[in-house]
């Protein structure tokens, strides 16, 4: 079964805290993506990447930053935590094609609290 | 701008009908999907619709109007484990398609009642 993996589904980081999000996907899919939910104000895209190495600012990338090293990962850093980035955090991968039915699969998520 | 709005919250019965819209303004439509969530667990994927009309699946059905910016999720013979929140997610055109980024509505929280 096809997966994408958030290493954590809980984390508590303390405010100044550097944060590390890991997600690895087993699709060979092109496409990575960071997204944060808050009641209220649904998925926000953080950052996205398109290939090894690329990545490219969301809608909403203060405070964080990413890495794609390899095709499989992509990694979401919290410089320094603070208490507004308490938040459910979810990668999604996807294939490259403009067309066709190819949406997301998303990872199971990461429940961050910064206390 | 892009924008996606959706009815925050429905209820509805346990064996009835429910209609879930959304409307939409994008630069650079390119597909519309919808994605079911439930409490504390990662979205999963429902339907997809690119052309106008109706795509049908099981219980589940998707309409689209690409002129109207609307969509609608329609939901037959509720049944309680329907109880979930409903996303609408536009795909954006960008970078001449290579991203394939999808934009999230709020989306809509369902509760079947007995």
């Amino acid at each position: 079964d096809v997966k994408v993996t958030q290493s954590s589904r809980y984390l508590v980081k303390r405010t100044g805290e550097k944060v590390f999000l890991e997600c690895v996907q087993d699709m060979d899919h092109e496409n990575m993506f960071w997204y944060r939910q808050d009641p209220g104000l649904g998925l926000r895209l953080i950052y996205f990447s398109y290939d090894v190495k690329m990545k490219e600012k969301g809608d909403i990338p203060e405070g964080y930053s990413v890495s794609r090293e390899k095709k499989e990962r992509f990694s979401l850093i919290l410089e320094s935590a603070s208490t507004n980035q308490t938040s459910m955090y979810l990668c999604a991968s996807s294939t490259r094609p403009r067309t066709g039915m190819d949406g997301y699969t998303f990872g199971s998520g990461t429940r961050l609290t910064v206390v | 701008g892009q924008n996606i709005d959706q009815p925050t919250e429905m209820t509805a019965t346990e064996g009835a009908i429910v209609q879930i819209n959304c409307t939409y303004q994008t630069s650079g439509f390119n597909g519309l999907f919808w994605y079911q969530q439930h409490a504390g667990e990662a979205p999963t994927f429902l339907s997809y619709n690119v052309l106008d009309g109706l795509e049908e699946k099981g219980r589940f059905s998707s309409f689209l109007s690409r002129s109207k910016g609307y969509s609608y999720l329609l939901l037959k013979e509720l049944q309680m484990k329907d109880s979930a929140s409903y996303l609408c997610a536009v795909r954006d055109r960008g970078y001449g398609g290579a991203t394939n980024k999808l934009i999230f509505g709020t989306g809509t929280l369902l509760a079947v009642q007995p």
